[in-house]
Formats: structure tokens, C-alpha cells, sequence
């Protein structure tokens, strides 16, 4: 199993500007994801984070708009840029293997957008 | 496209059993998953199921059907703690992992 840190747990975030989410493993894991999961929906990937490369973005999702970092085996960020309030959503890092199947996900970060 | 189809909310009985049921559509098939969901949290999992059968865990047990690309959760002996929601996700032929919109299960006294 994994410990997942994610901070922080919520916000409320003024339309333009950018807010940066944490994700901190206890262990040293290969792959890192992050989800989106709006109100009443179930989850959507962004992006699968890589250590030492770029994050790969899933389909409707851009650099631009949710750049990633990834500096080591247990750190990871998203920011969420120039918001609108249709990125009010729920944001949640996992860990795991998804060949294996098991996914381990932090608290979440829910963001508000006004 | 790739699919996931379970009921919206279900509504069950404290001590019941109750039945969640999941079925798929995707471009090949690596494995099915449940995760429980509480309001306000992360998901968390419950069980892997790669082969047709049924998977025992507890009071929860999952079972699959591959050719009828089907799978349901069951749920024993229900306990309050057990209102959340129920996600079904289904990895492809690419490992993509695709996931339902979940089941609200209420549990009522």
C-alpha cells in the first residue's frame, strides 16, 4: 500500500488565476496520475506524470492548461491555470500499478472556482 | 467507443444483501475493478477480478463474466458504513483504465 499526502484539501480560487496542487507519497512509486472528478461524475484521467520526463496527457487535457511536475519518485504537482469555474471540480493523485489494478489516491483537492 | 454501464443509485436495507451490478464495453479486456467511494473522499479499493468467477472478500465479493462482459458487486449482512458510492472500472487491451460513473448505495435502518 501507499500513503498519499495531497494539499490542499480545498480552495476557492478567483476566475484567471492558477493554483498548484501537491501530491507527497511515502514511497518511491514509478507512476503517478492525475484525476479530475467533477460533481455527481466519476473520474477522468489528466495526465500520467513521469519522473525525468513529460507528463502524457490524456485526451482534452494540455500542458498548457494542467503543466505537471514530477522532480522525483515521491513528489509530484498539477496547477491548474488561468481557471474558469468549470474546473471546479475534485482533484485527486494515484498511485499504483494499473496493470495490477490496485490504485492508491490521495484525499483530494477540492477547488472552487468563482 | 468504450463503455461502462451501472445503475445510478440503489436503495438497501441494513443486514440485506444487495447486488451492484457492471457491464462493459471496451477495446479488449486486462481486468475489472471495484472501488468504494464515501462522500468527500478518495476511492479506495476492493477487488480485482481477471478471470470469470467469483472473487470472495469478506462480506464483499465481485464477480465476473467475460464473455457477457459483466460483472456485479455483492454486498453481505449490509452495515450503514457501507452507503457510498461503488466505482466499476475496466482496464483495455492498452491498460487504459476506464471507469463507471459509480453506484450510490443507500443504506436505510
Amino acid at each position: 500500500s501507499a500513503v498519499i499526502s495531497q494539499k490542499p484539501s480545498r480552495d476557492i480560487c478567483q476566475r484567471g488565476t492558477s493554483l498548484t496542487i501537491q501530491c507527497q507519497v511515502d514511497s518511491q512509486v514509478t507512476m503517478m496520475f492525475w484525476y479530475r472528478q467533477q460533481p455527481g461524475q466519476s473520474l477522468t484521467l489528466i495526465a500520467t506524470a513521469n519522473q525525468g520526463s513529460e507528463a502524457t496527457y490524456e485526451s482534452g487535457f494540455v500542458i498548457d492548461k494542467f503543466p505537471i511536475s514530477r522532480p522525483n519518485l515521491t513528489f509530484s504537482t498539477l496547477t491548474v491555470s488561468n481557471m474558469s469555474p468549470e474546473d471546479s471540480s475534485i482533484y485527486l493523485c494515484s498511485v499504483g500499478d494499473r496493470e495490477a489494478g490496485e490504485l492508491f489516491f490521495g484525499e483530494g483537492s477540492r477547488l472552487t472556482v468563482l | 467507443g468504450q463503455n461502462i454501464d451501472q445503475p445510478t443509485e440503489m436503495t438497501a436495507t441494513e443486514g440485506a444483501i444487495v447486488q451492484i451490478n457492471c457491464t462493459y464495453q471496451t477495446s479488449g479486456f486486462n481486468g475489472l475493478f471495484w472501488y468504494q467511494q464515501h462522500a468527500g473522499e478518495a476511492p479506495t479499493f476492493l477487488s480485482y477480478n481477471v478471470l470469470d468467477g467469483l472473487e470472495e472478500k469478506g462480506r464483499f465479493s465481485s464477480f465476473l463474466s467475460r464473455s457477457k462482459g459483466y460483472s456485479y458487486l455483492l454486498l453481505k449482512e449490509l452495515q450503514m458504513k457501507d452507503s457510498a458510492s461503488y466505482l466499476c472500472a475496466v482496464t483495455d487491451s492498452n491498460y487504459q483504465l476506464i471507469w463507471g460513473a459509480g453506484t450510490k448505495l443507500i443504506i436505510k435502518p
